[in-house]
């Protein structure tokens, strides 16, 4: 069954930093990885789908990389901003599986002005 | 529609009652999905249906739990005789094309069972 770590739960910065979120997986056998922004109340807004045989992929001034063989997958925020400020969460989609997401717990992100 | 809509927002029922969550998915959308969101805690997988046909059931908690996608497009979920750990947020989600996998979320109903 796969599992989805992110650490840290909780992160704050200064406006300005570039930042890495952190996201593992135990199945390497997966189809695709999605990053999504979740705002207080909101539902989910995807950011960036990486495909299994994609390395990475770039919106703005967001990037994401996949590394399936170590179950690893970063995404990096350039030149935060107060507006960056949300829970970050990582979903896998197996190969095996009906094609359903799942999620790690999260990255709570605070960007101080 | 522009989105995924549901409906109602916010709902608070009394232990012991039965609520309906609906869902309505981006127009033309095959594969509609519902999540089930505890606090502080990333989505959890409830049921999926490709069309009309309920494909997998297996995140459904309890058989308190059903869901129906009758035309192929909006969706009930039903939860009988709620009990206090049924609070959560329940997402819909839905994807177009079977081969196309990104999923696009509604903005939840937010459950509270009292």
């Amino acid at each position: 069954k796969q599992e989805v770590t992110q650490i840290p739960a909780a992160l704050s910065v200064p406006e300005g930093e570039n930042l890495v979120l952190n996201c593992s997986f135990t199945d390497s056998a997966i189809y695709n990885l999605q990053w999504f922004r979740q705002d207080p109340g909101k539902g989910l807004t995807s950011l960036l789908l990486i495909q299994s045989s994609q390395r990475e992929q770039t919106s703005g001034r967001l990037n994401a990389s996949l590394d399936k063989s170590s179950g690893r997958s970063t995404l990096y925020i350039a030149a935060s901003q107060p507006g960056d400020s949300a829970t970050y969460l990582c979903a896998a989609i197996s190969s095996g599986s009906a094609r359903q997401l799942t999620f790690g717990s999260g990255t709570q992100l605070t960007v101080l002005p | 529609g522009a989105g995924v809509s549901q409906s109602p927002r916010y709902k608070v029922a009394k232990r012991g009652q039965d609520v309906a969550l609906r869902c309505d998915p981006i127009s033309g959308h095959v594969s509609l999905f519902w999540y089930q969101q505890a606090l502080g805690q990333g989505p959890e997988f409830l049921t999926y249906f490709q069309n009309e046909a309920q494909l997998d059931k297996s995140g459904l908690p309890s058989d308190r739990f059903f869901a129906e996608r009758p035309e192929g497009s909006v969706s009930t979920l039903k939860i009988q005789r709620t009990q206090q750990e049924d609070s959560a947020v329940y997402l819909c989600a839905s994807s177009g094309s079977p081969g196309s996998y990104e999923q696009y979320f509604g903005p939840g109903t937010r459950l509270t069972v009292t």
